[in-house]
C-alpha cells in the first residue's frame, strides 16, 4: 500500500518555465512533508520541506504548497533550470523520526 | 568533514550467496536507515536503528537483517541472495529530526543478484 503517491512519472519542462511536480498521500497521520533531489549515481539531497501547519513555504526557486484537505502537495520550480534535471522524490513524516517516500518523478529540463 | 560511506559500490553476486553491505557514518548520528530504490517503487525502507543495539523492520524486510553494534555503523546483510533483490541500496543517517531535512544519504550500493 504506497501511502505516498507521485501519479507521474516524468515531467519535461523548458528552461525558464515553471516545473510543477505533484504528490498525494493517504496517511492523516503524516504531519511533515519533505522533496529530495536525485542526481544518478548519488544519493539523494534535501531540498525544501514543509509542515502541516503551513500551506506554502518557499526557498528561492523552489516553493512547496501543501492542501491537507486534498492530502495532496506539489513541488513548484520557477524558472527552471537545466541542473534542476534530477528525479524529485516526495516524502512524509508523522510520528516516528523516519521517512516514508513516493516513486519519484524525472524532470527534464530542455534548452 | 563528517560523512556517510558505502560499501562496496558495485556488487555482482550469485542467488543463494550471503551479501553485506557496509554503511559508516562519522557524524555520531543515532539513527540509521537502509532503502532500496527501484523503478516504479521509489525509495521504500528496509531496515532502521534508533541507536546502538536497536533495530527496526521496515516496510520491505524480509530476506534482510541489520546489526547495530556501534554508533557509526549499520551492515545491510543478504542472508541468501534472490534476483528479486537486485536494486540500488542508499544508506542514511540523521540525529532526530528528520522534519527538517537532516536525513543524509549514501551513494548508494548497486546490488546484481544472477
Amino acid at each position: 500500500d504506497q501511502q505516498v503517491k507521485q501519479n507521474s512519472p516524468s515531467l519535461s519542462v523548458q528552461e525558464g518555465r515553471i516545473s510543477i511536480l505533484n504528490c498525494d498521500y493517504t496517511n492523516s497521520m503524516f504531519d511533515y512533508f519533505l522533496w529530495y533531489k536525485k542526481y544518478p549515481a548519488e544519493g539523494p539531497t534535501f531540498l525544501i520541506s514543509i509542515s502541516s501547519i503551513k500551506d506554502k513555504n518557499e526557498d528561492g526557486r523552489f516553493t512547496v504548497f501543501l492542501n491537507k484537505s486534498a492530502k495532496h502537495l506539489s513541488l513548484h520550480i520557477v524558472p527552471s533550470q537545466p541542473g534542476d534535471s534530477a528525479v524529485y522524490f516526495c516524502a512524509a513524516t508523522g510520528t516516528a523520526s523516519k521517512l516514508t517516500f513516493g516513486t519519484g518523478t524525472r524532470l527534464q529540463v530542455t534548452l | 568533514d563528517a560523512e556517510i560511506t558505502q560499501s562496496p559500490r558495485h556488487k555482482i553476486t550469485e542467488t543463494g550467496r550471503q551479501v553485506t553491505l557496509a554503511c559508516h557514518q562519522t557524524w555520531n548520528h543515532n539513527n540509521m536507515f537502509w532503502y532500496r530504490q527501484d523503478l516504479g517503487h521509489g525509495l521504500r525502507l528496509i531496515h532502521y536503528s534508533y541507536g546502538v543495539h536497536d533495530t527496526n523492520k521496515g516496510e520491505v524486510s524480509d530476506g534482510y537483517s541489520v546489526s547495530r553494534s556501534n554508533t557509526e555503523d549499520l551492515p545491510l546483510t543478504l542472508e541468501s541472495a534472490a534476483s528479486s533483490q537486485t536494486s540500488v541500496y542508499f544508506c542514511a543517517s540523521s540525529e532526530s529530526r528528520v522534519e527538517t531535512g537532516e536525513l543524509f544519504f549514501g551513494e548508494g550500493s548497486r546490488l546484481t543478484v544472477l
